[in-house]
């Protein structure tokens, strides 16, 4: 079955990096784009980056743009998200999701508190 | 930037009856429409893709219609387990793919 384990989060000082990891199995990961979903404590939920099958082509929310990263590493099926310049709003459960439309499964989310 | 907006914000319902829940988008995404259910400390999960086709294992009593700008989400019959809170998401234009702010269905 489809599972999708995410990783990495943590407290951490605003202007500080850190870098999610998202474990996929179950299905065939090079053939799928991921994305990246957040959700602020008790918020919506706010679409983050997306990359597709073969690490190509990225789209990223403006909200992000320029600070985030997303890559993928096939050898490993690995999605990660490297976050710089982290600002307290950036603050949320971070989920990844398979892709490419609808976003058929999501792992369980990691916490990322952004706070001095 | 497609808007999706929600309504209502919260849908208090009997268990039993009847829960339907609507999803507007600000320009027309055809029928590239999903619905997602949360419950509290849990994952969204897939419900509705395609704006009215069931994801694997979700139960009839979950159906969607729509297609354009105005979509709905109805719950035959309340169950228990049901409640939690319900996003739509349009995937016609992006990025960005955006999701409504959410319909929390509670217990009445």
């Amino acid at each position: 079955q489809v599972q999708l384990v995410e990783s990495g989060g943590g407290v951490v000082q605003p202007g500080r990096s850190l870098r999610l990891s998202c474990a996929a199995s179950g299905f065939t990961f090079s053939s799928y784009g991921m994305h990246w979903v957040r959700q602020a404590p008790g918020k919506g939920l706010e679409w983050v980056a997306v990359i597709s099958h073969d690490g190509s082509t990225e789209y990223y929310a403006d909200s992000v743009k320029g600070r985030f990263t997303i890559s993928r590493d096939t050898s490993k099926d690995t999605l990660y998200l490297q976050m710089n310049s982290l600002r307290p709003e950036d603050t949320a459960v971070y989920y990844c999701a398979k892709g490419p439309s609808p976003f058929d499964y999501w792992g369980q989310g990691t916490l990322v508190t952004v706070s001095s | 930037e497609i808007v999706m907006t929600q309504s209502p914000a919260t849908l208090s319902v009997s268990p039993g009856e009847r829960a339907t829940l609507s999803c507007r988008a600000s320009q027309s995404v055809s029928s590239n429409l999903a619905w997602y259910q949360q419950k509290p400390g849990q994952a969204p999960r897939l419900l509705i893709y395609g704006a009215s086709t069931r994801a694997s294992t979700i139960p009839a009593r979950f159906s969607g219609s729509g297609s354009g700008t105005e979509f709905t989400l109805t719950i035959s019959s309340l169950q228990s387990e049901d409640f939690g809170v319900y996003y739509c998401q349009q995937y016609y234009n992006w990025p960005p793919w955006t999701f409504g702010q959410g319909t929390k269905v509670e217990i009445k």
